[in-house]
């Protein structure tokens, strides 16, 4: 198993420029997010899918836009960068099941290695 | 809203000392609690998991507990190393009315030096 991977390690855009980072796992988990990492500021959740075809906003969604076309990929997309958008981006995947009264809710997140993007 | 707080923000240690991270968090209605490292300029390694009904879980030398009711828990290392120098991380996802948890708060972390 890769395990969660993402692309690129490093990016360099100029203001406005377009970009998609890239994510993948192959532990066939129903449950992926992107999350972005600011010193001072810790981890903070973009967004998330709990399955193909469903995504949802987390706290700072503002300027990216994500899809969820298979299980295996949740591409994170920057329409229109900007210098606060300079991070390093975590994308992170785990199994999901609905919680049910008396029994186990399993969800050990298994994170990706990083992108780090900077905005000029 | 989940607040989750790590306190000390770093620690500098000597080898061999064993230490105990603290993490705190403000609403204890949670699923289960996790640790994690970061290297520098590295992503995160899942430590330990510890579920709702859980107390402790132990992985060789660490050791993490976990208290719901006075919303906390420590990571227990032991015999400490240079080798476990990094960013130790936890997080709470949150529990909400539909039963099922999207939502993970970390904390900010603890700064660990194990000096040789």
């Amino acid at each position: 198993n890769a395990g969660v991977t993402q692309t690129p390690k490093f990016q360099v855009l100029k203001t406005g420029q377009s970009m998609t980072l890239q994510c993948a796992q192959d532990m066939n988990h129903e449950y992926m997010s992107w999350y972005r990492q600011d010193p001072g500021m810790g981890l903070r959740l973009i967004h998330y899918s709990v399955g193909a075809g469903i995504t949802d906003q987390g706290e700072v969604p503002n300027g990216y836009n994500v899809s969820r076309s298979t299980t295996e990929d949740f591409p994170l997309r920057l329409l229109s960068a900007a210098p606060s958008q300079t991070s390093v981006y975590f994308c992170a995947s785990s199994y999901f099941r609905p919680w049910l009264a008396g029994g186990r809710f399993y969800n050990e997140q298994f994170f990706g290695p990083g992108t780090r993007l900077t905005v000029l | 809203k989940q607040e989750v707080t790590q306190i000390p923000a770093a620690l500098s240690v000597p080898e061999g000392e064993n230490l105990v991270l603290n993490c705190s968090f403000t609403d204890s209605a949670i699923y289960n609690l996790q640790w994690f490292r970061q290297d520098p300029g590295k992503g995160l390694t899942s430590l330990l998991l510890i579920q709702s009904s859980q107390r402790e879980q132990t992985s060789g030398r660490l050791n993490a507990s976990l208290d719901k009711s006075s919303g906390r828990s420590t990571l227990y290392i032991a015999a400490s190393q240079p080798g476990d120098s990094a960013t130790y991380l936890c997080a709470v996802p949150r529990e909400d009315s539909g039963g099922s948890n999207y939502k993970l708060t970390f904390g900010k972390g603890t700064l660990l030096t194990v000096n040789p």
